[in-house]
């Protein structure tokens, strides 16, 4: 079956410009993650969705990162007013929910370049 | 709190030697270890992971790793490294149910011919 998918697979945008980045999670898989992965920074998790509770949003970098999902399965990740810290690849995964130990499967991620 | 740390930020071997790559763990409580690796331009990819079964974990690709709890270590193995092995590997720590990653800073391995 088809994993994640990620929209678009690479960004350019100016500085102070708004942004969204899409998720497409694998059919079925209630939890839904984004990270970001930047030079320097490795890898850090932003957000944190678990079927229809509130979100752990204790990743985000500052308020003008948000995500949303609708409907429990396509998840939307907003950056307004853009800087250029906020280039990085930004990447999506989601999981199973069940008591054991989930595999959290990634998607292959959208490389966001702020000018 | 959790974290990760990988000992090694580039590890450099020659094609058909064996790989090490060293990862130690800080949790509160039993963890799940995880290995993930990133060929370049590709997205993350389980190799394998530890969720309190066997302490020797077998992989993809002739991977595995060995949980050792008293010295809070997870490393990486392979008997013979191949040049399709060249990637970053990223030790990765969770606690239980569906709770987010923690990342290493990642280990980029190169595999000379």
């Amino acid at each position: 079956g088809a994993g994640v998918s990620q929209s678009p697979s690479n960004k350019v945008t100016e500085k102070g410009k708004d942004v969204e980045l899409r998720c497409d999670p694998i059919s079925g898989h209630t939890a839904l993650y984004w990270y970001r992965q930047s030079l320097g920074q490795g890898l850090e998790f932003l957000i944190y969705f678990q079927g229809n509770s509130a979100p752990d949003k204790s990743g985000l970098p500052s308020d003008r990162f948000s995500a949303e999902r609708t409907g429990g399965s396509v998840s939307t990740l907003t950056i307004q007013r853009t800087q250029q810290e906020d280039s990085a690849v930004y990447l999506c995964a989601s999981s199973l929910s069940k008591r054991e130990m989930n595999e959290q499967f990634f998607g292959p991620g959208t490389r966001l370049t702020v000018l | 709190a959790q974290s990760v740390t990988q000992l090694d930020s580039h590890v450099s071997v020659s094609e058909g030697t064996p790989v090490l790559l060293r990862c130690n763990y800080s949790s509160s409580y039993s963890p799940s270890l995880f290995w993930y690796v990133q060929h370049p331009n590709k997205g993350l990819q389980l190799l394998l992971k530890y969720t309190s079964a066997a302490t020797l974990v077998k992989g993809i690709n002739g991977f595995e790793a060995e949980f050792k709890k008293s010295e809070t270590s997870f490393h990486l193995t392979k008997p013979s490294a191949h040049m399709s092995d060249a990637a970053e590997y990223f030790c990765v720590v969770s606690g239980s149910g569906n709770t987010p990653l923690v990342f290493g800073k990642g280990t980029r391995l190169s595999v000379i011919a």
